[in-house]
């Protein structure tokens, strides 16, 4: 079965520093996908950057980019300059091409100081 | 593109009543929509897999009699919350695949989630 973990419950980062959110995930689907999501106290969940099992190349969409290490399935998110805005839960999850469910780790509590 | 609206945003309810929650894909179609649950500062916990014209998939633990999905058509799933209870009270959060978005590599859209409070 597929599993997401976040070991982080929570996170502190100055503002315009860089900060890396660590997300570990197990499969045995070989085609899969790895997301990331922030969700603001307000609630929504806002889809940051996508990574599929084949990709060569580590995804970027603007200052997010995601660490894949698909040995040590490892997917971690970095996330360069910090905004204040920034603070927020960020959920790492993951859905396997069988079954196509979209599967949650536990979350990362970001704090942003000035 | 891809918006989800789910209504209401917030309801508060009297133990024993039933609460219905509307998820709609705004400007797409959705074969397929998700129903997720969410306690404060946990993760989203899938409850069902909705989709169009079927009977919705439950996951393991989750009461198909109290929680009850239809998805009657392409942009239109419910979730409805039968005899509400204190411990019913969470964060409800719908997401929605595009109709042929069926790959793993595309992402859901979420609608903005529905905080429910039983009294």
């Amino acid at each position: 079965a597929q599993k997401i973990t976040q070991t982080q419950p929570g996170m502190f980062v100055q503002e315009k520093e860089a900060v890396t959110l660590d997300c570990t995930y197990d499969t045995s689907d070989p085609s899969y996908g790895l997301f990331w999501y922030k969700q603001p106290s307000s609630g929504e969940m806002i889809f940051l950057i996508y990574q599929g099992s084949y990709d060569q190349q580590n995804a970027t969409e603007g200052r997010y980019s995601l660490n894949f290490q698909k040995a040590r399935k490892s997917a971690n998110l970095v996330i360069s300059a910090s905004q204040l805005g920034d603070s927020a839960m960020y959920f790492c999850a993951m859905r396997e091409f069988q079954g196509g469910k979209l599967i949650f780790g536990q979350g990362t509590e970001l704090s942003v100081k000035p | 593109g891809a918006v989800v609206s789910q209504h209401p945003s917030w309801v508060i309810c009297k133990s024993g009543t039933s609460v219905k929650i509307e998820c709609r894909s705004l400007d797409f179609q959705a074969t397929t929509m998700f129903w997720y649950r969410q306690f404060p500062k946990q993760s989203l916990m899938l409850m069902a897999t909705s989709n169009e014209g079927s009977k919705a998939t439950y996951e393991q633990g989750v009461e198909k009699d109290k929680f009850l999905i239809n998805h009657a058509s392409l942009t239109l799933s419910t979730l409805t919350v039968t005899s509400a209870h204190p411990e019913d009270s969470s964060f409800y959060i719908c997401s929605a695949r595009v109709a042929g978005g069926g790959a793993y590599n595309s992402p859901l859209h979420f609608g903005n989630g529905t905080r429910l409070t039983v009294t």
